[in-house]
């Protein structure tokens, strides 16, 4: 079975410090892929970031990067310079080819930036 | 720009009543999705599509049931809804793309059930 664990319930980071969010997976596929999505307070999950597994480099879009460790199964979500409109759940999801499309999505971490 | 809509952002309804959720996306995707979505537990699969009138059960379908009669919409309903239904409702539509295909979300139903 396919499995993703986000350890962080909640975490605060002050505005333009920089934070990381945890992030491991279980999975016995070597075709997959990972993602991180956001979802603003009362507003819609939007996709953040993703990586392919069969890529060594670390995606990354603007201040958002991830650090992508294959052997340990961990995909952590680094956020650099944070910004107030940065806080929101953050779900991290695996999907894997050959699974129907399914995602599988971590508990999520709540990230508050403090002004 | 992809859209998936839902067509209600709040929802109060009675126990015992027949609740339809529904989802619409205007990209021709063939796989839809619908989650519940409930503090401390994530995004859990109800039920999923991967064409017109196929459907598949996900982790959580007790309770629930789907109908996909059309390519562009996605009904969840609730027969018999109960207190233990009231969460929110999303639902997302897989875009089929390099590198990886990718699903998109609509904005959400949260259904309160009284």
């Amino acid at each position: 079975a396919q499995t993703v664990t986000q350890s962080q319930p909640e975490m605060s980071v002050q505005e333009a410090e920089t934070v990381t969010l945890s992030c491991t997976y279980d999975t016995s596929e070597s075709n997959y892929y990972l993602f991180w999505y956001k979802q603003p307070p009362s507003r819609q999950m939007i996709l953040v970031i993703r990586q392919e597994a069969y890529k060594q480099q670390n995606a990354t879009e603007n201040r958002f990067s991830v650090n992508f460790q294959k052997a340990a199964k961990s995909f952590s979500l680094k956020i650099s310079d944070s910004q107030l409109g940065d806080t929101a759940m953050y779900f991290c999801a695996l999907f894997w080819q050959g699974g129907s499309e399914k995602l599988v999505f971590g508990k999520g971490t709540k990230l508050t930036v403090n002004p | 720009d992809v859209k998936v809509t839902q067509s209600s952002r709040y929802l109060v309804k009675r126990t015992g009543e027949k609740v339809f959720l529904e989802c619409v996306q205007d990209m021709d995707h063939e796989n839809m999705f619908w989650y519940r979505q409930d503090p401390g537990l994530g995004l859990r699969l109800i039920y999923f599509s991967y064409d017109v009138k196929m459907k598949e059960k996900g982790d959580i379908p007790e309770g629930y049931s789907v109908s996909r009669e059309k390519k562009e919409r996605f009904s969840l309903i609730l027969e018999s809804a109960s207190t233990n239904q009231t969460s929110m409702y999303l639902c997302a539509s897989l875009i089929r793309s390099s590198p990886s295909d990718t699903q998109y979300f609509g904005p959400g139903t949260r259904l309160t059930v009284l």
